[in-house]
């Protein structure tokens, strides 16, 4: 089955600069790759995807790149800002995220005002 | 639109005993996941149903979990007997399926369990 691991496991930042975080997968036949936000106490909330045919795509302060070769995806957040603490997770799907989502094991990332 | 509804939201029970989660998806959403949380781990499905037939129920540990979805709309969730390592939040999703940006899978607020 697939597995995704995903590096750092937490992430601290000054205001203001920019975070990225790592994922990696194994299985080739995953096409389709969403970042969740999850703030203590609440629901996963998607901020972005991207399907395995775009190699990038940008979303405000948030973009996230994709090396299929390498399996390789990651997420970039600019100018961060205190409401971007939160634990952060990737994962993969097949079928274009028609199937079950697997998960890292998330990055808690702090921002420092 | 209205979310993802689950409850309870919280439940404390002993081990051995049984529980139930309910969950309400977003109108017209035909698949429905239900996802484990253990603590400081990402979400792990335990099964997914189009409609009201399972599409991967693979990594539910059947001995003592089971799950329906009546009329292709609510779900149950029923743990029985429970253990401590069943001590999670239940996370239920739902998304469209089947058409180009369809494949989104909104949450719920998620059922925190505590197994004592």
């Amino acid at each position: 089955g697939e597995n995704v691991e995903q590096h750092p496991s937490t992430l601290s930042v000054q205001e203001g600069d920019s975070a990225v975080i790592k994922c990696t997968y194994s299985d080739s036949a995953s096409n389709y790759f969403p970042w969740y936000k999850q703030e203590l106490g609440k629901r996963p909330q998607l901020i972005i995807d991207i399907r395995s045919n775009v190699g990038e795509k940008k979303d405000q302060r948030i973009a996230v790149t994709l090396n299929k070769t390498a399996k390789h995806f990651s997420l970039h957040i600019t100018e961060t800002q205190p409401e971007d603490s939160a634990v952060y997770f990737c994962a993969a799907s097949r079928n274009f995220g028609n199937e079950k989502l697997t998960f890292g094991t998330g990055t808690r990332l702090t921002i420092i005002p | 639109e209205a979310g993802v509804a689950q409850s309870p939201r919280y439940k404390i029970i002993e081990k051995r005993q049984s529980v139930a989660f309910w969950c309400n998806p977003i109108s017209g959403h035909a698949t429905l996941y239900w996802y484990q949380q253990i603590l400081g781990q990402g979400p792990k499905l335990l099964i997914q149903f189009q409609n009201n037939g399972v599409v991967d129920d693979s990594q539910l540990p059947k001995d003592r979990f089971s799950a329906e979805r009546l009329k292709g709309v609510d779900s149950t969730l029923k743990i029985q007997p429970a253990k401590l390592e069943d001590s999670a939040v239940y996370l239920c999703a739902s998304s469209l399926t089947g058409r180009r940006g369809g494949e989104t899978q909104y949450f719920g607020p998620g059922t925190r369990l505590l197994v004592l």
